[in-house]
């Protein structure tokens, strides 16, 4: 069964850092696109950052570009958000996903987790 | 601009058919999109890729009471028979070249 994962979710200050992680079992994980989306409270889905299946291409959303960085670790089948400067907008819950189609970044999200909540706040 | 448009709210009755509809920014009318749901607390869940031709592909286990079509610039998630767990929010999503674009939601309400 395909599976995901995310931990690491938590209060942090604004200004503060998070590392969120998403375990992976099921499915050959390098092989596909890893994403993370979230959604803050009361509010809609928006997509935050995607990389590839080797990891050596990532693309962000512009509302965390340079604040975030995403990563993979495909001998642990794990994927990673480095969440840095933190906002009180960036507050939400983190779903991570796995993109459908392998060997490509481009397609539908078709597997979710359970999502990881953030909190910013002093 | 990649845009997704979705209305805020739908509703209809137990039992009956709705047709939701999610429509792309111009210039975009032959993107594939997937629809995805959200019920009260949890997380979202895949139902289909519904492409421009209205060639479509569910998620396991997502029963043919859901089904998408394709007109122009717009795509359709029709549920029929609608059951009380159909209550959700309903989004639509699609992708190009270094973005993933995901519609503002639906919220359906079962009568």
């Amino acid at each position: 069964e395909v599976q995901l994962l995310e931990s690491g979710g938590d209060l942090v200050q604004p200004g503060g850092s998070l590392r969120l992680s998403c375990a992976a079992s099921g499915f050959t994980f390098s092989s596909f696109a890893m994403s993370w989306v979230r959604q803050a409270p009361g509010k809609g889905l928006e997509w935050v950052s995607t990389v590839s299946g080797g990891g050596s291409g990532s693309y962000y959303a512009d509302s965390v570009k340079g604040r975030f960085t995403i990563s993979r670790d495909n001998s642990k089948n794990t994927l990673f958000l480095q969440m840095n400067s933190l906002r009180a907008e960036d507050a939400a819950v983190f779903y991570c996903a796995k993109t459908q189609t392998t060997g490509t970044t481009l397609g539908a999200f078709h597997i979710w987790g359970q999502g990881t909540m953030v909190t910013v706040s002093s | 601009q990649l845009v997704l448009t979705q209305s805020p709210s739908a509703s209809a009755s137990l039992g009956a058919s709705v047709k939701l509809t999610c429509t792309l920014s111009s210039g975009h009318s032959r993107y594939a999109i997937a629809w995805h749901q959200q019920q009260p607390e949890k997380g979202p869940r895949y139902l289909m890729k519904l492409n421009s031709d209205g060639t479509q592909s569910r998620g396991d286990g997502i029963p043919d009471r859901f089904s998408g079509s394709s007109s122009g610039a717009e795509r359709y998630l029709t549920i029929s028979s609608l059951q009380s767990e159909d209550e959700a929010d309903y989004y639509c999503q699609t992708w190009g070249t270094g973005i993933w674009v995901f519609g503002g939601g639906t919220k359906l309400t079962v009568l």
